[in-house]
């Protein structure tokens, strides 16, 4: 298995581009999550999914969207980068029977600078 | 609200004892403990739930006091490896998410 994964490792964007990152897992997870962690500020939730075809927003979800269109996928969209959206987004999810509490498993995580 | 680390850094030399504290102004359901070596995703280590009992990893053992709305990490005879940023996560009753802390950054020394 290769647990989670995130697609691409490093990006650099211009102020006001647009992309899309991409979470798969193959552990058949039904939530899953999106991070953003910045010096100082620990891992702050961005959006999230409890399941296929469901989103909500987590502590910081301006400036991103999200879809889960696939059970195993959750795509995190940037429709308009900006300086302040420069971080490292880490992916994450979790078995339904541990409940939305239950332990996260992360991927590797993408490194984004914009300019 | 995110809950509170401290310290936010520690430097131990091999072999000492360590003690993480994190709290949270909410009644808590759970509490999370991951660790993060540089450059690298976060690890689950262990979850503590309301009511349940102390819980270990290797020599790192951790406890969650309810009435005090706050958790410990205690790592014991550390080791090298154990160098990293340990992050609590905080979830509430019926909350479909966890909040993170800041982090403490342990450094171990030879």
């Amino acid at each position: 298995n290769a647990g989670v994964t995130q697609t691409p490792k490093f990006r650099v964007l211009k102020t006001g581009q647009s992309m899309t990152l991409l979470c798969a897992q193959d552990m058949n997870h039904e939530y899953m999550y999106w991070y953003r962690q910045d010096p100082g500020m620990g891992l702050r939730l961005i959006h999230y999914s409890v399941g296929e075809g469901t989103t909500a927003k987590g502590e910081v979800p301006d400036g991103y969207n999200v879809s889960r269109l696939k059970k195993q996928n959750f795509l995190l969209g940037l429709e308009s980068a900006a300086p302040s959206q420069t971080s490292v987004y880490f992916c994450a999810s979790s078995y339904a029977s541990g409940g939305p509490q239950g332990e996260q498993f992360f991927g590797p995580g993408t490194r984004l600078t914009v300019l | 609200q995110q809950p509170v680390q401290s310290p936010q850094a520690v430097i131990l030399r091999e072999g000492e004892d360590a003690v993480i504290n994190c709290s949270s102004s909410k009644a808590l359901y759970s509490v999370h403990w991951y660790r993060q070596k540089h450059g690298e995703a976060p690890v689950f280590l262990m979850i503590l739930l309301k009511g349940g009992e102390q819980m270990r990893h290797e020599k790192i053992s951790a406890s969650f006091n309810e009435k005090k709305q706050q958790s410990s990490l205690y790592l014991t005879a550390s080791q090298l490896s154990y160098s990293g940023t340990y992050f609590c996560g905080t979830g509430l009753q019926g909350a479909q998410k966890l909040v993170f802390g800041q982090g403490t950054r342990l450094t171990i020394n030879p």
